[in-house]
């Protein structure tokens, strides 16, 4: 069964820690892989997204996942977080073929300032 | 360049009326998917077009849920009649073709079915 699973539902962090929000998933077939986030009040927007080429993906405000195959994961990470980095942050995987997106069941990410 | 556009933001009804749900996706986005997200979990994929044909409808409720893309643009997305368990934000999603581009969402019509 294709599935996305995040390991951290809920994430409290001070500012300027690190992060490592985990992410696996479960897909037989090509994989495109993405990380969108949603910022209280707003639209879902992506943050980054794996193709194809270099397993490390640098996305917008400093984040960055690296896809590593043989685990099935596509962990997010930012080595400083910022209050403004407050949001809930999926996980997905997409098809390929149809574009069709499975998403994980999020993580909530409060940062205090 | 303008956005996912979707009406109305939010909508209330009582079990078992009828709503619909309205999308205008990025001007020249072939691909568009509807997705429902329930509080606490991730967004699932409802129905998928390609123009003004279905790609995917595995995961749609067909007996309560139905979904229209005339003329390839915009679309519709019908509950009737709704459940309680339809509340939910019901997201619209667009890509400019199928695969390996980008998908782009609007900001949803959260749904309250009392």
């Amino acid at each position: 069964a294709q599935s996305v699973s995040q390991h951290n539902h809920h994430v409290i962090l001070s500012e300027a820690a690190s992060l490592e929000l985990g992410c696996n998933y479960s897909y037989g077939g090509t994989v495109n892989l993405f990380w969108y986030v949603q910022y209280p009040g707003q639209h879902l927007q992506l943050l980054l997204k794996y193709f194809s080429g270099d397993p490390l993906v640098k996305g917008i405000k400093g984040f960055e996942a690296e896809f590593i195959k043989s685990k099935f994961s596509f962990n997010l990470r930012k080595p400083s977080v910022q209050w403004s980095d407050t949001a809930e942050y999926f996980c997905a995987v997409g098809s390929s073929n149809t574009g069709k997106l499975i998403f994980g069941q999020g993580t909530t990410l409060q940062v205090k300032p | 360049e303008a956005g996912v556009a979707q009406s109305p933001r939010y909508k209330i009804i009582e079990k078992r009326q009828s709503v619909a749900f309205w999308c205008n996706p990025i001007s020249g986005h072939a691909t568009l998917y509807w997705y429902q997200q329930i509080l606490g979990q991730g967004p699932k994929l409802l129905i998928q077009f390609q123009n003004n044909g279905v790609v995917d409808d595995s995961q749609l409720p067909k007996d309560r849920f139905s979904a229209e893309r005339l003329k390839g643009v915009d679309s519709t997305l019908k509950i009737q009649p709704a459940k309680l368990e339809d509340s939910a934000v019901y997201l619209c999603a667009s890509s400019l073709a199928r695969g390996t581009t980008e998908a782009f969402f609007g900001q949803g019509t959260r749904l309250t079915v009392v």
